[in-house]
């Protein structure tokens, strides 16, 4: 069954620097999702990519947070000076357009942050 | 915006027994999709169940299935025959058919089987 795949699982990074979250959505899908969990709490959307840009974001998705999709493979979440709170769990998930079955997602990169 | 609701933070169930999750969501919307997912330890999220709001018919995956209650606004997921396996994080989340596609996610029921 096709996968997506994030790297690293697990990466700790020191207040102010950044930090790129790599996925690889599932070959023939369109859109792409970055979403975050802190520990203990709710999966939070963060923003969805499709068409080469950015088609819906929230309100977490502010300045500090970008994405790219550098190839035709690669799906990334840049966050350009990262804050204590910015610890959590990362997820990419992927979908296919216009389905109504959910995404897959990725089985996630920890962030901590010192 | 909508919410999503899972009031039970925590349930428990004996193997083979038969536990139902609740949630009910808030919106304005006549077309959506509703899903469960599940998040084991492990942490990855699993879709376990989706259900279409235009269905009547509620949605049967082998021992998971819903209720969907659309005037009452309820989906709530029962899980028969539990087994060990089924230990997880369990998380409601509402997708909007009319605008966009990000999921709204409850605030998850923890579920524990016991032997």
């Amino acid at each position: 069954e096709p996968e997506v795949t994030q790297t690293p699982s697990h990466q700790v990074t020191q207040m102010g620097q950044e930090v790129i979250l790599r996925c690889v959505p599932i070959s023939n899908h369109l859109y792409f999702y970055w979403y975050r969990q802190i520990l203990g709490q709710k999966v939070e959307f963060l923003v969805s990519f499709y068409n080469n840009e950015i088609s819906e974001k929230s309100e977490i998705f502010d300045d500090q947070f970008s994405v790219e999709r550098p190839d035709g493979s690669n799906f990334t979440l840049k966050i350009r000076s990262t804050k204590l709170e910015d610890s959590a769990m990362y997820f990419c998930a992927s979908s296919d357009r216009g389905t109504a079955y959910g995404y897959t997602f990725g089985s996630g990169t920890r962030l901590t942050v010192v | 915006a909508q919410t999503v609701t899972q009031s039970q933070p925590e349930m428990s169930v004996q193997e083979a027994e038969t536990v139902t999750l609740s949630c009910t969501y808030d919106t304005s919307e006549s077309d959506y999709y509703l899903f469960w997912y599940k998040q084991p330890p492990s942490r990855q999220m699993i879709l376990v169940i989706r259900q279409e709001a235009y269905k009547q018919q509620n949605a049967t995956e082998n021992r998971f299935s819903v209720n969907f209650q659309k005037a009452a606004k309820s989906f709530s997921l029962k899980i028969s025959d539990s087994q060990l396996g089924d230990a997880a994080m369990y998380f409601c989340a509402y997708r909007s058919g009319n605008s966009g596609y990000a999921l709204n996610f409850g605030k998850g029921t923890s579920l524990l089987v016991t032997p």
